[in-house]
Formats: structure tokens, C-alpha cells, sequence
């Protein structure tokens, strides 16, 4: 299995809402990333987790909060989200976090915040 | 403050000719960069990289070329092929973080 996944593919959600964005791989990488990316901008990194802990928050708002439950699992928690939030939230992962190597992307969840 | 930067949103080029995609950045620590292709509705796909004591590197019909000096790395296609339009985004790395830039369009005409 050489693929990320990320479910949902569209979310549409209310300020008040909480909702979960979910990405699964299993490819043994032990590195796992969070972007944002916004119509016609690159991806902008969010979180990184490097052996399921948090390793980077690029001054991410507190109204997104990652998790790492396990080594092939990385949920993005959501709250009260702003209209300026939706945006393609990516995730990727790659093989050692301290190495180089290139990530592996998942198609991306296509969040509006209404 | 834009660190990899893409000038040329987009590019056309006949099939069977060479594309030529470029990128510059402005950190002096980034010291491994790569090439993304991304066809819409997808996440980026990896396509090649270079470490920063290489100057070039190849992996059949994509060449990347890294030019340290001038902070500016390119991929050459040869030839190019019509499967080949996609967004191409260069990034740039120093530790576990990547920086992305803009995107290039590139459109293959057959």
C-alpha cells in the first residue's frame, strides 16, 4: 500500500460546527504533515508529527488541533472555524522525520466554512 | 514572505519539445529540494529531487538543475508529452519543514 488517504473529500461546516478531518497511511512512514493550501497558493505547512509527536506548529490557531493517535493515523480537529479557514488541507508523510525524503501527499479534504 | 517562489504561472510547450520549469528562493539554508506535479482534484505527486552538494540530477525524461549561487533550480522535460499537463510546485527544505512555490501550470500541446 503506497497511498495516503484522507476522508472526508468535502466537508461544508457552520462556525459553530466541530467536525474532523482523517488521514491514514501504511507505508511505515514515521513522519506525518498537515498543509494548507489555498486556490491558487502553495501548501502552507501547518503541524508536523515526527513518531507521533508533535513536532513543528507553524503558529496554527488553536481553533485547529492535531492528533496523532498511532503511527499510521493523524486527525486535524476542528472548531470554530472562520469563512477564511476553507481551504484543501492536505496531508502527507514521509519515511524518517530527520532525514530527507520526499512526502506523499493525499488527494486532500476540501473544507468550506460557511 | 514568499522563500521559493515560481515566476511564471504558467507554460505552454509543444509536444515532443522541452519544458523548462523555474524556481528561486531566497533561504541559504534550504538544502534539498524537490519537484510536485499535481493534477486537479489531487494531492501533489513527488516527481524528483536534488540534494544541495549535486548539481544536477536525472531520472529519465525530467532533469533538475540546481544552481546554488543564484538560488535557482529548474526541471527540463524532454520530451514533453501531452500526459505531462499538470501544476508542477518546486519546495525547498531545511530540517522536517518544506516550503513550497506558487505552482507552475504546464500545458503540453500534441
Amino acid at each position: 500500500d503506497t497511498e495516503v488517504t484522507q476522508t472526508p473529500k468535502h466537508l461544508v461546516m457552520g462556525m459553530t460546527n466541530k467536525k474532523s478531518l482523517k488521514c491514514e497511511q501504511h507505508m511505515g512512514h514515521r513522519a506525518m504533515y498537515w498543509y494548507k493550501q489555498k486556490a491558487k497558493k502553495p501548501p502552507e505547512l501547518m503541524f508536523v508529527y515526527s513518531y507521533e509527536k508533535l513536532s513543528i506548529n507553524e503558529s496554527v490557531p488553536s481553533r485547529f488541533s492535531p492528533e496523532c493517535p498511532n503511527s499510521s493515523l493523524l486527525n486535524l480537529h476542528l472548531h470554530a472555524l472562520q469563512p477564511e479557514d476553507s481551504a484543501l488541507y492536505l496531508c502527507a508523510s514521509s519515511h524518517i522525520p530527520d532525514d530527507y525524503n520526499e512526502q506523499f501527499f493525499g488527494p486532500g479534504t476540501r473544507l468550506t466554512v460557511l | 514572505d514568499q522563500q521559493v517562489k515560481q515566476n511564471s504561472p504558467s507554460l505552454s510547450v509543444q509536444e515532443g519539445r522541452i519544458s523548462i520549469l523555474n524556481c528561486d528562493y531566497t533561504n541559504s539554508m534550504f538544502d534539498y529540494f524537490l519537484w510536485y506535479k499535481k493534477y486537479p482534484a489531487e494531492g501533489p505527486t513527488f516527481l524528483i529531487s536534488i540534494s544541495s552538494i549535486k548539481d544536477k540530477n536525472e531520472d529519465g525524461r525530467f532533469t533538475v538543475f540546481l544552481n546554488k549561487s543564484a538560488k535557482h533550480l529548474s526541471l527540463h522535460i524532454v520530451p514533453s508529452q501531452p500526459g505531462d499537463s499538470a501544476v508542477y510546485f518546486c519546495a525547498a527544505a531545511t530540517g522536517n519543514q518544506f516550503y513550497f512555490g506558487t505552482g507552475t501550470s504546464l500545458t503540453v500541446i500534441p
